[in-house]
């Protein structure tokens, strides 16, 4: 019930294409749903996040999905470019304990 | 304004040996987690402290892990006997009342 599912493991796209990473939840209490992003040698940091009172959250070229009754949710990345290359992360989280649940990860690679 | 600090930022040592890895979080936050991230394993979540008091310390391997945080500024992790399955990245994350978590650039753990 604590696992978030994430899909694909690797992904490749053209640079001008559109990225797409999907994660899906089990527990209902989540009610945080962020991204994070990694570049090699570096530690994540926090790219987007939502709540399920929206079903879509832009920010620039990045997008989350919400689809609450699936309990699924998507990274969406608009034109896609070399400097997106990197490892992919979702996250839930629900209640008064701060602790986030990790996906397994997806790393991206936009070739030019 | 400085982020997450950690130290060292490389560690190469032989199986058997003591290994402490250390962690400044940013100043004011009140949550530390530290994580362990291996290609086959993803990113882990070891032990979380809030308010420099352990909460979580359900993803710590074994006896052979322990982690520390004597004041709010500053937490250690000690391993010891090291193994070499032990080799990792080890990142240290802070946070502040909420749920973004920001990470240290991480120690990469070599056990020989």
């Amino acid at each position: 019930q604590q696992q978030v599912k994430q899909s694909p493991q690797s992904l490749i796209v053209q640079k001008g294409g559109i990225s797409i990473i999907n994660c899906a939840y089990e527990n209902t209490a989540f009610d945080y749903f962020p991204w994070y992003q990694q570049f090699p040698g570096k530690g994540p940091a926090l790219l987007i996040a939502i709540r399920p009172d929206v079903s879509e959250k832009k920010e620039g070229r990045f997008t989350i999905s919400f689809n609450k009754s699936a309990k699924q949710f998507s990274l969406h990345i608009m034109d896609s470019q070399p400097g997106d290359s990197a490892t992919y992360f979702c996250a839930a989280a629900g209640g008064s304990n701060y602790q986030l649940i990790w996906g397994a990860g997806t790393k991206l690679i936009i070739k030019p | 304004d400085a982020g997450v600090i950690q130290s060292p930022r490389h560690e190469v040592t032989e199986m058997g040996q003591e290994v402490t890895l250390r962690c400044k979080p940013i100043s004011g936050h009140n949550s530390l987690f530290w994580y362990r991230q291996t290609m086959m394993r993803g990113l882990e979540l070891l032990i979380y402290f809030n308010n420099n008091v352990p909460i979580d310390d359900s993803g710590m391997p074994e006896d052979r892990f322990s982690a520390k945080m004597p004041n709010a500024s500053f937490s250690t992790l000690k391993i010891q006997p090291s193994e070499p399955r032990d080799s990792a990245v080890y990142f240290c994350a802070s946070s502040s009342m909420g749920y973004t978590q920001y990470f240290g650039p991480g120690t990469r753990l070599t056990v020989l």
